[in-house]
């Protein structure tokens, strides 16, 4: 199989605190990890790419210090909202590949509202 | 840059009918083409993927053909369920572990009893 799982499924933090989101990877290793960003009723948007021990690379417009990514081994990546805003608030769904083959496995993703 | 786009929903069909999702896309390259299935409370799933023209991915009675002259790769099935009530993305790729995924805005299926 291919498990991705990702903590909390949901968060509720006030305005101006920071929000941790765990993806793991559980029964493979993950080589890259990916973050994606949905909006209600529409597509996902890619915010980063992540590789084991080496810093995400970040899509055009998405602040890097405002959404930190860690990938601390080949089963773990975090992402960290710092300064959450209510505009910040969104659903947000990691993904990991093995590596060979272009599939990604997703996690069932990480339901944010900031107030 | 590179674009999937495919039909806006939400699509209702009784059980039983005949399923088509229209998706097309634009590409600089050669991508690999994948359908995601995204069931009420869970994440994406891949459903069936094709990675070079004239493929055809299939999977749980789903088809798709990934069609280079027509730059589409349309979902069908032959007979829907109930239970294939979801949300359906077509997205692209370029391959390996590195190639990030483009996804279409996603067509919600609904199929009643």
């Amino acid at each position: 199989g291919a498990v991705v799982s990702q903590h909390p499924s949901r968060v509720i933090c006030k305005s101006g605190t920071s929000v941790k989101i765990e993806c793991r990877s559980l029964d493979f290793q993950a080589t890259t990890m990916f973050w994606y960003r949905q909006f209600p009723k529409k597509s996902l948007m890619l915010m980063a790419t992540s590789n084991e021990g080496s810093k995400a690379t970040y899509e055009q417009g998405v602040e890097k210090d405002k959404f930190l990514i860690n990938h601390a081994s080949l089963t773990l990546s975090t992402l960290t909202v710092t300064s959450a805003h209510p505009e910040d608030s969104s659903f947000y769904i990691c993904s990991a590949s093995k590596s060979k083959g272009p599939e990604q496995y997703f996690g069932p993703g990480t339901r944010l509202t900031v107030t | 840059g590179d674009s999937v786009t495919q039909m806006e929903g939400p699509v209702t069909l009784s059980e039983e009918a005949f399923l088509t999702i229209n998706c097309t896309y634009t590409a600089t390259g050669y991508p690999s083409l994948f359908w995601y299935v995204q069931y009420p409370g869970e994440g994406l799933q891949l459903l069936l993927k094709a990675t070079k023209a004239d493929d055809k991915g299939s999977n749980k009675g789903f088809e798709a053909t990934y069609r280079k002259e027509t730059t589409s790769f349309h979902l069908e099935k032959g007979s829907v369920q109930v239970s294939d009530s979801a949300v359906y993305f077509c997205a692209l790729n370029y391959g390996g572990s590195q190639g990030n995924l483009i996804f279409g805005k996603g067509t919600k299926l609904s199929v009643k009893p």
